[in-house]
């Protein structure tokens, strides 16, 4: 059974930081990998994407990288703002389970000013 | 614009209660995907259509009922047998079941047992 585990469950860093969000996965076989933003109370934001093949994702900011073999994904984010406060989750869909998210706990992170 | 509504943003519900939390896409999305988020614990996936009328049990579909009748809508109600239904709710969609498609969520519904 796919099991996600994102390390580390909250941060706080200095406005200004660049920093890293880690995720990993138990079974490689998966469709793709997706980074989602959650503001408290709030739906989730789609990030990046990231398909199977694929190594890496950027999107302003943030660059998401992928190995499959290893079971890892990591969210960059570069000159952290206080705006980039919030929960980040990450997902993988399965091959297996018909296509359906698997998420990890998150990643509560807080940027202070 | 184009997006994925949840309604009503809070819903409280008696003890012995049915309620009914409605889901709306307009992106012409073939899935749609009811998850459950508690305080702690990751999103946990109550039930799924990749077609209308037709919908498949999640991981912890017990207390809950669906319909698929439009492409467009998905509620779920949550009946008198879900023992512990207190949580947020997430709606999601997806271009099609399966495959390399990215997910897009609603806003959530929070559910409080009065």
């Amino acid at each position: 059974k796919q099991e996600v585990t994102q390390i580390p469950a909250a941060l706080s860093v200095p406005e200004g930081e660049n920093l890293v969000l880690n995720c990993s996965f138990t079974d490689s076989a998966i469709y793709n990998l997706q980074w989602f933003r959650q503001d408290p109370g709030k739906g989730l934001t789609s990030l990046l994407l990231i398909q199977s093949s694929q190594r890496e994702q950027t999107s302003g900011r943030l660059n998401a990288s992928l190995d499959k073999s290893s079971g890892r994904s990591t969210l960059y984010i570069a000159a952290s703002q206080p705006g980039d406060s919030a929960t980040y989750l990450c997902a993988v869909k399965n091959g297996g389970s018909q296509g359906n998210l698997i998420f990890g706990k998150g990643t509560k992170l807080s940027v202070k000013p | 614009d184009g997006g994925i509504t949840q309604s009503p943003k809070y819903l409280f519900r008696k003890e012995g209660q049915n309620v009914t939390l409605s889901c709306e896409q307009n992106l012409n999305h073939d899935a749609m995907y009811w998850y459950r988020q508690d305080p702690g614990q990751g999103l946990r996936l109550i039930y799924y259509s990749q077609i209308v009328n037709d919908f498949q049990k999640g991981d912890i579909a017990e207390g809950y009922s669906v319909s698929r009748e439009k492409k467009e809508s998905f509620p779920l109600t949550v009946t008198s047998a879900q023992k512990n239904p207190t949580a947020f709710y997430l709606c999601a969609s997806s271009p099609r079941q399966g495959g390399f498609a990215e997910a897009f969520f609603g806003q959530g519904t929070r559910l409080t047992v009065v």
